[in-house]
């Protein structure tokens, strides 16, 4: 079953505006992961955010985690187009099981 | 990074014919590997965990007899879509976590099955 949900569903903005995505979950966690997926293809790991953290930056990437709120932000800042994707948030259950959230697609507009 | 290769890339099939799809890691050893089906616009949903020298754990709702997991060594994991049928076509994604990697998992390029 999913984890939880991510918002939006879907975002457009232009080329060197900031992207931002939420995302929320359901059960205590250890970490939290942010992915992003081509059209069409496999999944590449962003960033890993462990629960003791509350923000995390790697580049453009800026994660913020809120356990109390069983809640995450992925900010992508200055984006181009080759930024275009899906993103998905991503906990782990049991041994290694990983349980991703619904997804945002993100489109940047030259 | 690791690298996680599938094969084959995409597959058209006839309904009632079995599929096969091959998940190896090419530059670790791994004893878990997990397969994920994703359909149009939709995340990933996690099928089964194989297991090296075991049985596979299925999720609730996967047919076990239907989707055939086989994790033959350290680095290969084979998914076979039996008498598949039209609602079968997804695209298959595969994963493998690296020991060491704070959990983080490689995952394979997918396949897109699509049957006719």
């Amino acid at each position: 079953s999913q984890q939880g949900e991510e918002d939006p569903q879907a975002l457009s903005i232009q080329e060197g505006e900031n992207a931002t995505m939420n995302c929320s979950y359901k059960t205590s966690i250890n970490n939290l992961q942010w992915y992003r997926q081509n059209s069409g293809r496999g999944l590449v790991h962003l960033i890993l955010i462990r629960s003791n953290e509350r923000e995390k930056h790697s580049g453009r990437l800026r994660v913020t985690l809120d356990t109390s709120k069983k809640s995450s932000s992925l900010l992508i800042t200055a984006s181009r187009a080759a930024d275009t994707a899906s993103y998905f948030c991503a906990t782990i259950q049991g041994a290694q099981k990983l349980v991703f959230g619904q997804g945002t697609r993100l489109t940047i507009n030259p | 990074g690791a690298v996680v290769s599938q094969h084959p890339s995409w597959v058209i099939c006839k309904s009632g014919t079995s599929v096969k799809i091959e998940c190896r890691s090419l530059d670790f050893q791994a004893t878990t590997m997990f397969w994920y089906r994703q359909f149009p616009k939709q995340s990933l949903m996690l099928m089964a965990t194989s297991n090296e020298g075991s049985k596979a754990t299925y999720e609730q709702g996967v047919e076990k007899d239907k989707f055939l997991i086989n994790h033959a060594s350290l680095t290969l994991s084979t998914l076979t879509v039996t008498s598949a049928h039209p609602e079968d076509s997804s695209f298959y994604i595969c994963s493998a976590p690296r020991t060491g990697e704070n959990n983080e998992q490689f995952f394979g390029p997918g396949t897109r099955l699509t049957v006719l």
